[in-house]
């Protein structure tokens, strides 16, 4: 079964606004991540945060985490044509050390 | 690509034929996975490995075998194709180095049809 859940399955936003996506899961982890997948290619690791940290950057990419909730976000900032893209959450649980659970990802269209 | 090749890259093949898909790298990193893609699955796990011949079960290893006798080959082989193991085939990779924190890195993906 899946751990993680992410909403909305589908997003489409105007070039220059910013973007949000909601990841939730089930279970306790180690660590959350967050990749891209652009049309027929291999994922592609964005950013990692560690179940002890609350909040991220990584250039335009803002994570946070609040394990309380079990649920995390990826905002996108300013966001561009190539950002277009599926965005997938995915989890190291503590009980499964050294394997990443995904969840159904969160398609992305930029509207130039 | 993280110095991850997987062959072939599209394949058809008949219900119950066998079929045998690769993975190599460049990278000596100890771990590597086989996902599948699914529509509205997401990736779901296969096999991995830890090690030259240490595999281990995913979330969907029925009608799937795997084997690892070299560090850069992962091999993963449905001995008896069906029409439900069309899908995508993802292999990664994973870094577990300095910093412990298993980031994965995949390769391009087999697109394979079993008809």
């Amino acid at each position: 079964s899946q751990q993680g859940e992410e909403d909305p399955q589908a997003l489409s936003i105007q070039e220059g606004e910013n973007a949000t996506m909601n990841c939730s899961y089930k279970t306790s982890i180690n660590n959350l991540q967050w990749y891209r997948q652009n049309s027929g290619r291999g994922l592609v690791h964005l950013i990692l945060i560690r179940s002890n940290e609350r909040e991220k950057h990584s250039g335009r990419l803002r994570v946070t985490l609040d394990t309380s909730k079990k649920s995390s976000s990826l905002l996108i900032t300013a966001s561009r044509a190539a950002d277009t893209a599926s965005y997938f959450c995915a989890t190291e649980s503590i009980q499964g050390a050294q394997k990443l659970v995904f969840g159904q990802g969160t398609r992305l269209t930029i509207n130039p | 690509d993280a110095g991850i090749t997987q062959s072939p890259r599209h394949k058809v093949t008949e219900t119950g034929t066998p079929v045998t898909l690769r993975c190599h790298q460049t990278e000596n990193h100890r771990y590597m996975y086989w996902y599948r893609q699914d529509p509205g699955h997401g990736l779901r796990l296969i096999h991995y490995s830890y090690g030259v011949k240490d595999t281990d079960k995913g979330e969907v290893s029925d009608g799937y075998s795997v084997s690892r006798s070299k560090t850069e080959d992962f091999l993963l082989t449905l001995e008896s194709a069906t029409s439900s193991q069309t899908s995508v085939y993802f292999c990664a990779i994973g870094s577990l180095a300095e910093s412990s924190y298993n980031e994965q890195f995949f390769g391009p993906g087999t697109r394979l049809t079993v008809l």
